[in-house]
C-alpha cells in the first residue's frame, strides 16, 4: 500500500516563529488532507488539497502531486497551534478503497509563549 | 450543520465486556469510515461502510470486532470480549461521496479497558 512519511517528527517553536511541515507519499493520490489534532484529541480539518496551493489565515498548504509531496506552512505561530499535525492520503485505486485514508505518523508541534 | 457526532466520548470497560461505539455522520453523507489510534501512533483504517453495506473491512481484526451502518440510525462499531490491547481512541469519519472524498472526523471515543 501507499506509504506516507512526515517530517520533522517533532518541532519546538517560540511564539511568533514560522514553520514548514512536510509530507512525502510513495504513489499518486486522489486526495490529500492535513489535520490538526489538538491536545484534547480532536481532529480538525485544515486543508483538502490533492494539488495546488490553498491559504487559510496564518496557514497555507501546497501539494506538488507530480513530485509526491505536500507542505504545510504555519506563520506567526501561537501557543494554540500546539498539537499533532497529520497528513493523510487516499490512493486512486477506487472501488473498495474509495475515500480510505492512509495517515502519516504526524509532526508534534510545541509552541512556547 | 452538525458535524460528525460520536458517543460516548469516553468509555471504560472491564476485560471481557462488550463495547459499543456510535457514530452519526454529517447530514447527507452516505460514506462512513472507522479508524483506530493507538497511544503515540497515527490513525489506522479499520472499516468503510455505506448504508446497509460493508464495503471494505480489511483493517478490522477478524475476531471480536464488527461494524454496521443500518438504514436508520447511527453507525455502530462493536467490540466483543474486550482486552487491554483494545484500549485506544476510535474515530469515525464521513464523506459525501458523489465525487468528493473529503473526510470529516468526529471527536472520537476513548476506550479504556481495565
Amino acid at each position: 500500500g501507499i506509504q506516507v512519511e512526515q517530517s520533522p517528527p517533532d518541532l519546538i517553536l517560540q511564539e511568533g516563529a514560522n514553520s514548514t511541515l512536510r509530507c512525502n507519499f510513495s504513489d499518486s493520490v486522489n486526495n490529500l488532507q492535513w489535520f490538526h489534532q489538538n491536545p484534547w484529541g480532536q481532529l480538525i480539518n485544515l486543508f483538502y488539497i490533492p494539488s495546488g496551493t490553498k491559504q487559510n489565515g496564518r496557514l497555507s498548504a501546497t501539494t506538488v502531486a507530480t513530485e509526491r509531496y505536500s507542505l504545510l506552512y504555519i506563520s506567526s505561530s501561537q501557543t494554540t497551534d500546539s498539537g499533532v499535525y497529520f497528513c493523510a492520503v487516499e490512493s486512486p485505486a477506487g472501488g473498495t478503497s474509495y475515500g480510505k485514508l492512509t495517515f502519516g505518523q504526524g509532526t508534534i508541534l510545541t509552541v512556547h509563549p | 450543520n452538525a458535524g460528525v457526532m460520536q458517543n460516548p466520548r469516553h468509555l471504560v470497560r472491564r476485560r471481557g465486556q462488550e463495547a459499543r461505539l456510535r457514530c452519526s455522520p454529517v447530514k447527507g453523507h452516505s460514506h462512513v469510515y472507522w479508524y483506530r489510534q493507538l497511544p503515540e501512533e497515527g490513525l489506522k483504517f479499520m472499516v468503510y461502510l455505506q448504508k446497509e453495506n460493508i464495503i471494505d473491512e480489511s483493517g478490522m481484526p477478524k475476531e471480536r470486532f464488527s461494524a454496521e451502518f443500518p438504514k436508520e440510525g447511527p453507525s455502530i462499531l462493536r467490540i466483543q470480549q474486550v482486552v487491554r490491547g483494545d484500549s485506544a481512541a476510535y474515530f469515525c469519519a464521513s464523506s459525501p461521496g458523489a465525487g468528493s472524498t473529503e473526510a470529516f472526523f468526529g471527536q472520537g471515543t476513548r476506550l479504556t479497558v481495565v
